[in-house]
């Protein structure tokens, strides 16, 4: 079974702080996909990834980047945490012409 | 991205079928696929359906496909509380992405 396992389940950062979300899975994947989910406004692209090194910016990127140094693993960075990106984030990943994506268990992230 | 609707709730008595609808923009879209969300936890591919299919049948789960009116529908029959859950229909596009819809928060009544 693929796994895709997300660092935390539960974060609380304050606000201005730098925030690390990893994301690992284990079935050499090349695409890795970062979402943030929001009641009534669904999962939303944050970036995405389809290859090492190789990043491409979603629907919402602004506040965000992401780091993808090997093929496992998708970072997602959060330069200065701000209220307004307490959420619920997701991750997946994906092989090229496959079925679907996996999901990671997510995280709920709350800046304080 | 393309644009994919559902509607956000829905709610069914236990032993009733549910019907979960999704409309979708992208008519090259490969697959659609139906995921679960139970609380607190990520999405789970439930069931998905090849676009030059109409109709994919799964246990208690019915998929149908109008590829002329780009809409999709999950039926579950005989509906538990244990479905209860929220759903997100999704499409390929681009080859490689996937759209969501919004979702559709389920809530099966005893």
């Amino acid at each position: 079974d693929v796994k895709v396992t997300q660092s935390s389940r539960y974060l609380v950062k304050r606000t201005g702080e730098k925030v690390f979300l990893e994301c690992v899975q284990d079935m050499d994947h090349e695409n890795m996909f970062w979402y943030r989910q929001d009641p009534g406004l669904g999962l939303r692209l944050i970036y995405f990834s389809y290859d090492v090194k190789m990043k491409e910016k979603g629907d919402i990127p602004e506040g965000y980047s992401v780091s993808r140094e090997k093929k496992e693993r998708f970072s997602l960075i959060l330069e200065s945490a701000s209220t307004n990106q307490t959420s619920m984030y997701l991750c997946a990943s994906r092989l090229t012409g496959g079925l679907g994506a996996f999901f990671g268990q997510g995280t709920r992230l709350t800046v304080v | 991205g393309e644009d994919v609707e559902q509607s956000l709730f829905l709610s069914v008595r236990e032993g009733d079928s549910s019907v979960i609808n999704c409309t979708y923009t992208d008519s090259s879209s490969t697959y659609l696929y139906w995921y679960k969300q139970e609380p607190g936890a990520g999405l789970q591919l439930l069931t998905y359906i090849f676009s030059n299919m109409d109709m994919k049948q799964d246990q208690r789960l019915t998929v149908l496909l109008n590829k002329k009116d780009k809409h999709l529908s999950l039926r579950i029959a005989d509906t538990q509380t244990g479905d209860s859950a929220i759903y997100f229909c999704a499409e390929t596009w681009a080859g490689n992405m996937l759209t969501f819809g919004g979702g559709t928060r389920l809530m099966v009544k005893p």
